[in-house]
């Protein structure tokens, strides 16, 4: 059946580490996002792809990096430049942009 | 500059009576809203959309009004279920400029409580 998924559930990051978080969609969407959600907050935007090869930046796209090498796939790496990525990291899909946005199930990292 | 904004925090109702959650927002630009509901550590599930050009939109126990004029726009479940207990978000998008992003705006989210 279709639908997002991504993995893992749960990461822990060393200071200093990168760490890559994984989202894939079988839903053949063509616009695929990645959120954050911090406590008591609403969800903002990370990056943004409306298409394969091409990716935009969100509102709080610092010490983040994207890729779109295909359809299915929007891997969002969580580089060592960002200095609070505490936070639960939530991927979505759309059949296109200003289509309705379908979400994952989310990845909780933590710092250790 | 929060475009979107879900002034209470926290609603408690009870079982069988009607939740009316709020959402105001500041840019004229939004065309398209939306809500989700989500629990605790799973992505939001989406529930009821309403375009611009439309002041309801029903579907099944929850509709969506929308003031334009006043900028805001509410969902309303009936009758309220001890399931439905989760948190709201509001979200909004539109065509800014000439860059149709697709973007969603979220408001900061409602916990419901319905109590049986």
């Amino acid at each position: 059946d279709g639908g997002i998924t991504q993995s893992p559930k749960y990461l822990f990051r060393k200071e200093g580490q990168n760490v890559t978080l994984s989202c894939e969609q079988n839903l053949n969407h063509d616009a695929m996002y990645w959120y954050r959600q911090d406590p008591g907050q609403g969800l903002r935007l990370i990056y943004y792809s409306q298409i394969v090869n091409d990716f935009q930046k969100g509102d709080i796209a610092e010490g983040y990096s994207v890729s779109r090498e295909k359809k299915e796939s929007f891997p969002l790496t969580v580089t060592s430049a960002q200095k609070n990525p505490t936070a639960f990291y939530l991927c979505a899909s759309s059949v296109g942009a200003q289509e309705t946005q379908y979400f994952g199930p989310g990845t909780r990292l933590l710092v250790l | 500059d929060q475009q979107v904004k879900q002034n209470s925090p926290s609603l408690s109702v009870q079982e069988g009576r009607i939740s009316i959650l709020n959402c105001d927002y500041t840019n004229s630009m939004f065309d398209y809203f939306l809500w989700y509901k989500k629990y605790p550590a799973e992505g939001p599930t989406f529930l009821i959309s309403i375009s611009s050009i439309k002041d309801k939109n029903e579907d099944g126990r929850f509709t969506v009004f929308l003031n334009k004029s006043a900028k805001h726009l509410s969902l309303h479940i009936v009758p309220s279920q001890p399931g439905d207990s989760a948190v709201y978000f509001c979200a909004a998008s539109g065509e800014f400029g000439s860059s149709n992003t697709g973007k969603l705006i979220f408001g900061q989210g409602t916990t419901l409580q319905v109590k049986p």
